[in-house]
């Protein structure tokens, strides 16, 4: 069965702290690699999709990269409004459990 | 607004009642699909329709849980006897296209609570 797994848990950064977060897939063929984000009791908010290794998308102060077997999402300089669960995806339906940053001024 | 919309955004139940959730996806997008969430989780896979044929469902939808989408636009789910473990958040998200490789546009969800 495909499935995702997403380090690390909770993440918490100093304002302009620039980090990664990783998401590890196993899969029997890549049709594709999601990242969302998620507020606090709303639903997910798309940001990329990935679609062979090598390939990246970048967004203000997030760029996603995808390997064979792993994505990141770089935050770089991030600011207080970046804090949200970060949440990795495999096509068609199977979720990381995410990552939650909090980023503090 | 044209993004995936649900209703109602807050359920309180009692156990053993029964709840309906209704869901609008994008206009022109032809799947649509209902996840389950509860805290600290990823969205958990429910069921998915392409038009208007329910295409797979999850092990986790029981015998008590229904989906429909009789015109190939707006869908319900209807989760029959509630139990306390139904209480969760109930996402619809749907897509364009007929391959599996395509983003899918998430609703506000429904936050179901059962007493």
């Amino acid at each position: 069965e495909d499935q995702v797994t997403q380090s690390p848990e909770a993440l918490r950064l100093q304002e302009g702290e620039s980090s990664s977060l990783n998401c590890s897939y196993t899969v029997s063929g890549l049709r594709g690699l999601f990242w969302y984000r998620q507020d606090p009791g709303k639903g997910p908010e798309f940001l990329f999709t990935l679609y062979s290794a090598g390939e990246e998308k970048e967004k203000e102060r997030l760029k996603a990269t995808l390997t064979k077997k792993e994505s990141f999402l770089h935050i770089t300089a991030p600011k207080p409004e970046d804090s949200a669960t970060y949440l990795c995806a495999v096509p068609q339906f199977y979720f990381g459990t995410g990552t939650s940053l909090t980023v503090i001024p | 607004d044209t993004g995936v919309s649900q209703d109602p955004r807050h359920k309180i139940t009692k156990r053993g009642q029964n709840v309906t959730f209704r869901c609008d996806p994008i206009s022109e997008h032809n799947r649509l699909y209902w996840y389950r969430q509860t805290l600290g989780q990823g969205p958990e896979f429910l069921t998915y329709f392409q038009n208007e044929a329910q295409l797979e469902k999850s092990r986790l939808l029981s015998d008590r849980f229904s989906a429909e989408r009789p015109k190939g636009s707006f869908s319900t789910l209807e989760i029959q006897r509630t139990e306390q473990g139904d209480s969760a958040m109930y996402l619809c998200a749907s897509s364009f296209g007929q391959g599996a490789g395509n983003e899918q546009f998430f609703g506000p969800g429904t936050r179901l609570t059962v007493l």
